[in-house]
């Protein structure tokens, strides 16, 4: 348990469905990152959120949008996806360069 | 930029075999090096770490030491165990744009240990 909750663990949805992935932390972190994570490619960082503000955004396609309503708290708003987004997206925070992270989910678009 | 390459996997063992996952790194200035460790249906967890340059770190019979002069972070552990099976990151830290921290990680190493 590293105090990096995710939900749901497993999503499917097909490519017009609108999703959101939940990161929840306690950990009293000030920083909240996604990556994605494909079988056979390194770990994406995909944003960064540093007390509730966007400080990245590596270039990620606008059917992906963040929320970061509270330091504690991360959305990942899906739509409009395709088959080559599936994959597992991992939320993480950190502290004095440590990054914790959550389980992921584990998402298929069909 | 800073970057990152570890050893290609897949690495099999048998039990109780030793086990080295090279890195090195590419960066300016002396960041902290860590390794993460990913177990099958897991996000990754922090194995350990090293600050500064001939620190070692070290956490379940895992080490690896920081060098400076190779700019290098390989992980050992003497004898491993079926349980040690999963994916290990070798990563660096930098400050990104707007100053947040990031890491900057390898592709992975797949270890399988066999019984």
């Amino acid at each position: 348990e590293t105090g990096v909750t995710q939900t749901p663990r497993h999503l499917v949805m097909g490519m017009t469905n609108k999703k959101s992935l939940k990161c929840e932390q306690h950990l009293g972190h000030n920083a909240m990152y996604w990556y994605k994570q494909s079988a056979k490619k390194p770990l994406e960082l995909m944003f960064v959120y540093n007390f509730k503000e966007q400080t990245e955004n590596n270039s990620v396609p606008s059917r992906f949008s963040p929320e970061c309503p509270n330091s504690s708290h991360l959305f990942l708003h899906l739509h409009t996806l395709q088959p080559e987004d599936s994959a597992l997206y991992l939320c993480a925070s950190s502290q004095a360069h440590i990054q914790y992270f959550g389980a992921g989910t584990r998402l298929s678009v069909l | 930029g800073n970057s990152v390459t570890q050893m290609e996997g897949p690495v099999t063992l048998s039990e109780e075999a030793f086990l080295t996952i090279n890195c090195t790194y590419t960066a300016t200035g002396y960041p902290s090096l860590f390794w993460y460790v990913q177990y099958p249906g897991e996000g990754l967890q922090l194995l350990l770490k090293a600050t500064k340059a001939d620190d070692k770190g070290s956490n379940k019979g895992f080490e690896a030491t920081y060098r400076k002069e190779t700019t290098s972070f390989h992980l050992e552990k003497g004898s491993v165990q079926v349980s040690d099976s999963a994916v290990y990151f070798c990563a660096l830290s930098e400050v990104g744009q707007g100053g947040s921290e990031k890491l900057v990680f390898g592709k992975g190493t797949k270890l399988t240990v066999n019984p």
